[in-house]
This record gives C-alpha cells, sequence and structure tokens, in this order.
C-alpha cells in the first residue's frame, strides 16, 4: 500500500458545480497535512494546511479525519481556473526527521 | 521576493555527463529537498537536509549525490547521467517539519 494515495481522476465538472478530492494515507502517526496546486508540470504551489478542526479559505474547505486516515478537499462553485492537478502532503517521522510525502495527485478539470 | 531559485531552467545533456543542478532560497528555511518529478509518478524525494550540515538519502538516491553548501544552497549532482534521469527537478525548501514547504520552478533535465 502506497503511503499517500489519491484517485488520480481527471474530475471533469462544469463551471459552479462543487467538488471533493480525499487523500489517504497509512502512517497514523503523521503530524502535518497539506494540498497544494500543480499547473502544468510548473511548480506546486501552497493551496492550503489542514487543520484538525477543518478549516476554510474562501471556496476552499480542506478536512482532516485521522481516525479514518484520510483527508479531503471540498471547492465549491468550481472556476475555470481551478482546473489543474491537486497534491496532497503528509509529513510523518522517518529516522528521526520528519519527511513530507506526496500523493501522486487528482486532476480537476472545470468546463463551461 | 525570490524565495526559491534554480538553476538552470532547462538543460539537455548527453548519456555519461555530469553536472550540478544549484538551489538556493533566501526565506532563513532550515531544511532543503530535492525532487524528481515524472509522468504518472508524482513528486519522488531524491536527497534532503534536514537543516545546513546533514543530508540524509529519499525515496530514489541512486544516481545523485548532494551538498548543503550553506544555510541557503542545496546542489544536486549527476555525475554520470543516464536517460532514466530525464525528469523535472524541484528544490524545495520549509522553516520547520509542521510548516509547508515552498518550491523553486524547477530544472527540465532531458539526457540523451
Amino acid at each position: 500500500r502506497k503511503e499517500v494515495e489519491q484517485d488520480p481522476g481527471p474530475f471533469n465538472v462544469p463551471e459552479g458545480a462543487t467538488v471533493a478530492f480525499n487523500c489517504t494515507y497509512s502512517n497514523s502517526a503523521s503530524q502535518s497535512f497539506f494540498w497544494y496546486r500543480q499547473d502544468c508540470r510548473k511548480e506546486p504551489k501552497l493551496l492550503m494546511s489542514v487543520y484538525s478542526s477543518g478549516n476554510e479559505d474562501g471556496r476552499f474547505t480542506a478536512q482532516l479525519n485521522r481516525a479514518s486516515q484520510y483527508i479531503s478537499l471540498l471547492i465549491r462553485d468550481s472556476k475555470l481556473s481551478d482546473s489543474a492537478t491537486y497534491l496532497c502532503v503528509v509529513t510523518a517521522a522517518s529516522g528521526g526527521s520528519y519527511i513530507p510525502t506526496f500523493g501522486r495527485g487528482t486532476s480537476l478539470i472545470v468546463h463551461p | 521576493n525570490a524565495g526559491v531559485t534554480q538553476t538552470p531552467k532547462f538543460q539537455v545533456l548527453k548519456t555519461g555527463q555530469s553536472m550540478t543542478l544549484q538551489c538556493a532560497q533566501d526565506m532563513n528555511h532550515n531544511s532543503m529537498y530535492w525532487y524528481r518529478q515524472d509522468p504518472g509518478m508524482g513528486l519522488r524525494l531524491i536527497y534532503y537536509s534536514a537543516s545546513e550540515g546533514t543530508t540524509d538519502k529519499g525515496e530514489v538516491p541512486n544516481g545523485y549525490n548532494v551538498s548543503r553548501l550553506n544555510k541557503r544552497e542545496f546542489s544536486l549532482r549527476l555525475e554520470s547521467a543516464a536517460p532514466s534521469q530525464t525528469s523535472v527537478y524541484f528544490c524545495a525548501s520549509r522553516m520547520a517539519s509542521g510548516q509547508p514547504q515552498h518550491f523553486g520552478d524547477g530544472t527540465r533535465l532531458s539526457i540523451l
């Protein structure tokens, strides 16, 4: 089982739709969680951190479920500009350091 | 704000040639990372440096060496390039284990 797994998609949705992605992780001792956005193999850019209580940033909501070991990203009122690949990142201890592990990404296509 | 700067942005090498990819950050971050990204494989960690003076292997270190020259700079060296090392290479840095990483805009490397 991979450490961090994401459905690769693509998720193909119309403008204005609500779409949700999940990301599962295998290490129960994982400590910090993030969602990144990546456009056309440009560099990943931080979208938002994920907190235990859940957090919201405009149209984006992130949730953490430690019991079931997954994080989620909800995008409301999708825009054409939301089309991108969304990467989840989970940080867990490894040999005394905390190493971020990336999922392979979920592709989102928003169409008119 | 420069953030994380990678040089060069593009490079074509012949099999067996060597080269060094440079990365510098101006955010006073403690940890630095080198990733490669191949289609369908996501970001894979090559080497990381948790703090100045330390380096450790990641998931795919074979064929690479690194140097943490000082707190700002972390270089990646290919001693004898192979076609399998054709990829996009990203450097990243972060302040501490609970913080998100910041990425450079990548080096596109082709080995013929």
